[in-house]
């Protein structure tokens, strides 16, 4: 079974700052994706950013960014200059390759962005 | 496009009722997905659809689940006699289908808020 860890249940940062969330997971498999999810009080999960395991190269998706270090099996999720609408619970995802549809999410990371 | 929808928004209901939950995924999305959300499990993978086909249930807490996906759109979520501890965010996910060497992004509902008194 995968584990996924998330060791900081509540961060903040105030605005046009950079914050880093934490995540780490465990899994004996090399084939497999990463995911970010965020859920604003609306209670809607919206994919932030994914990670194939099989690509070296961190994915990036405008102010989102991903430090991905596969031996370490870690996936930390940067967010730079922070908006206030980016104030969410941050969940970290792992879904293995062979099944490729069950999401297994961590606790989460309350982010609180502060003007 | 239309997203994942999901009714009710908010569920009350009392201790050993029935009740059915509702999905309606993104059109042309023919993978669907259960999650629940606790405050004490976290997110927890309930079930998922191929079609109208479930080749996993094994997520489903109990016998007094069941779902059921007709016409390869509409699934329902069903909980018999509910208890207190099913009391829970329940959410739905539908995304094109799973690939062996691919996977696509699951779109996420706004999800139904069980209570459970």
């Amino acid at each position: 079974a995968q584990t996924v860890t998330q060791s900081q249940p509540e961060m903040s940062v105030q605005e046009a700052e950079t914050v880093t969330l934490s995540c780490t997971y465990d899994t004996s498999e090399s084939n497999y994706y990463l995911f970010w999810y965020k859920q604003p009080p609306s209670r809607q999960m919206i994919l932030v950013i994914r990670q194939e395991a099989y690509k070296q190269q961190n994915a990036t998706e405008n102010r989102f960014s991903v430090n991905f270090q596969k031996a370490a099996k870690s996936f930390s999720l940067k967010i730079s200059d922070s908006q206030l609408g980016d104030t969410a619970m941050y969940f970290c995802a792992f879904m293995n390759s062979n099944s490729g549809y069950a999401l297994n999410f961590g606790k989460g990371t309350s982010l609180l962005v502060t003007p | 496009g239309a997203g994942v929808s999901q009714s009710p928004s908010n569920k009350v209901t009392e201790k050993g009722k029935d009740v059915e939950l509702r999905c309606d995924p993104i059109s042309g999305h023919t993978a669907l997905y259960w999650y629940r959300q606790s405050l004490g499990q976290g997110l927890e993978f309930l079930i998922y659809f191929q079609g109208n086909s479930a080749p996993d249930k094994s997520g489903l807490p109990s016998d007094r689940f069941s779902a059921e996906r007709t016409g390869g759109s509409v699934s329902t979520l069903t909980i018999q006699r509910t208890q207190q501890e099913d009391s829970a965010v329940y959410l739905c996910a539908s995304s094109f289908p799973p690939q062996r060497s691919s996977t696509d992004t699951q779109y996420f509902g706004p999800g139904t808020r069980l209570t459970v008194l």
